[in-house]
């Protein structure tokens, strides 16, 4: 089992880019997870997917989007980004609320 | 509001010296709280989920407690492969967000 993928594990962005960061699992988890990282603010929940065909916001979802794409994929989209941008992105997932989550190895996003 | 804050932010402790790390909570109804350690560059790894006051859990020399306003994370004779920040986190009743805290950073001087 490979646990949580994510790719790419980094990426340069200029300001006003596209793309979209990918996560899948492999543990026939329910409940998926994006969350960024910055120095002194700790993890914060972007968005949620309690389970397949389901998603919710969740601290800081301004300036992303998500799709979930099946049961084991669920990606992140930012449409134009910009500097407050730049952080290390993990996913996550649980087989269903309550439960411990696993994550990602995350993805480096630098945006100029 | 919900919130989660761990204290202190660091700890320097010498090998085999033991110490708590604290994490105060504030979240309406409680689904669960839980304990992750990461290590530099690397994505957090579970270690303890606690789901009611007066729950405890151990594994090799940490031990987590939990009562209804915070939880300790007890680690007895530190080693150096102890170092790692540790985080706290809390999940509510009412829906599945998850609110983490800044962590503690540990280290353990050999």
């Amino acid at each position: 089992n490979a646990g949580v993928t994510q790719t790419p594990k980094f990426q340069v962005l200029k300001t006003g880019q596209s793309m979209t960061l990918q996560c899948a699992q492999d543990m026939n988890h329910n409940s998926m997870y994006w969350y960024r990282q910055d120095p002194g603010m700790g993890l914060r929940l972007i968005y949620y997917s309690a389970s397949e065909g389901t998603t919710d916001k969740g601290e800081v979802p301004n300036g992303y989007n998500v799709s979930r794409l099946n049961k084991r994929e669920f990606s992140l989209r930012l449409e134009s980004a910009a500097p407050s941008q730049t952080s290390v992105y993990f996913c996550a997932s649980s087989e269903r609320s309550g439960r411990e989550q696993f994550f990602g190895p995350g993805t480096r996003l630098t945006v100029l | 509001e919900d919130q989660v804050t761990q204290s202190p932010e660091a700890l320097r402790l010498q090998e085999g010296e033991s110490s708590s790390l604290n994490c105060s909570y504030t979240v309406s109804g409680l689904r669960g709280l839980f304990w992750y350690r990461q290590d530099p560059g690397k994505g957090p790894e579970f270690l303890f989920t606690l789901y009611s006051a007066g729950e405890e859990k151990e594994k090799e020399r940490l031990k987590a407690t939990l009562t209804k306003k915070e939880s300790f994370l007890h680690i007895t004779a530190p080693k150096p492969e102890d170092s790692a920040t540790y985080l706290c986190a809390v999940q509510a009743m009412r829906d599945d967000k998850i609110i983490f805290g800044k962590g503690t950073r540990l280290h353990i001087l050999p």
